[in-house]
């Protein structure tokens, strides 16, 4: 089946400094990809829609410049969390769908990154 | 829009006993239904999902849904609940034009006792 790769698994970092979270379809090309972030006890809000060679969509009071999104090739997103703050730690996740994708066809999540800033 | 509605935040059942995990939905057209579980600090697998046709789903690790239009529901069921099945588990609905988004209920928590 599908297999969506998440790197890294956790990361703690250092207020202020930026986190790269990588996002790998590894047997499919995806040619959109969806980042999530999911507080503690709660459902999985989605950040951003990304697609392959374009700029990302993202959704309503997620600020594009905290959180910039790069889709350079149909098997890698990467989510980068600029200047991070405490608020920032949560557990991110990623979820891909291929170019022969159809309607009724469920998104390959990858196994998350759980982001911790001191 | 869409929306999803899974109340209660934790169920707890015997190991053994029967589970039912409910999930209720609001979509102007028949959707596309799926369920998700996820262990802790990991991401979600797919269990089962509703697309067109049999109402009734069968899953992976023994458990099923039923899609019922009249009641907007999709409830997940499990005869007999193993330990292994605690996780967090989330009903998710998505309409079927290519580009609509997957949204997802809370979850809900559920615990096997011993």
């Amino acid at each position: 089946g599908a297999v969506v790769s998440q790197h890294p698994s956790r990361v703690i970092c250092k207020s202020g400094t930026s986190v790269k979270i990588e996002c790998r379809s590894l047997d499919f090309q995806a040619t959109t990809m969806f980042w999530y972030r999911q507080f503690p006890k709660k459902s999985l809000m989605l950040m951003a829609t990304s697609n392959e060679g374009s700029k990302a969509t993202y959704e309503q009071g997620v600020e594009k410049d905290k959180f910039l999104i790069n889709h350079a090739s149909l098997t890698l997103s990467t989510l980068t969390v600029t200047s991070a703050h405490p608020e920032d730690s949560s557990f991110y996740i990623c979820s891909a769908k291929s170019s022969d994708w159809t309607g009724n066809s469920p998104l390959h999540f990858g196994n998350g990154t759980r982001l911790t800033v001191t | 829009a869409q929306s999803v509605t899974q109340l209660g935040s934790h169920v707890s059942v015997s190991e053994g006993a029967l589970v039912l995990l409910r999930c209720n939905y609001s979509s102007s057209v028949p959707p596309y239904l799926f369920w998700y579980v996820q262990y802790p600090n990991q991401g979600l697998q797919l269990l089962l999902k509703y697309t067109t046709g049999a109402t009734l789903v069968k899953g992976i690790n023994g458990f099923e849904a039923e899609f019922k239009k009249s009641e907007t529901s999709f409830h997940l069921t499990k005869p007999s609940a193993h330990m292994s099945d605690a996780a967090e588990y989330f009903c998710a609905v998505r309409l079927t034009g290519a580009n609509s988004k997957l949204t997802f209920g809370k979850g809900i928590t559920l615990s096997v006792r011993p």
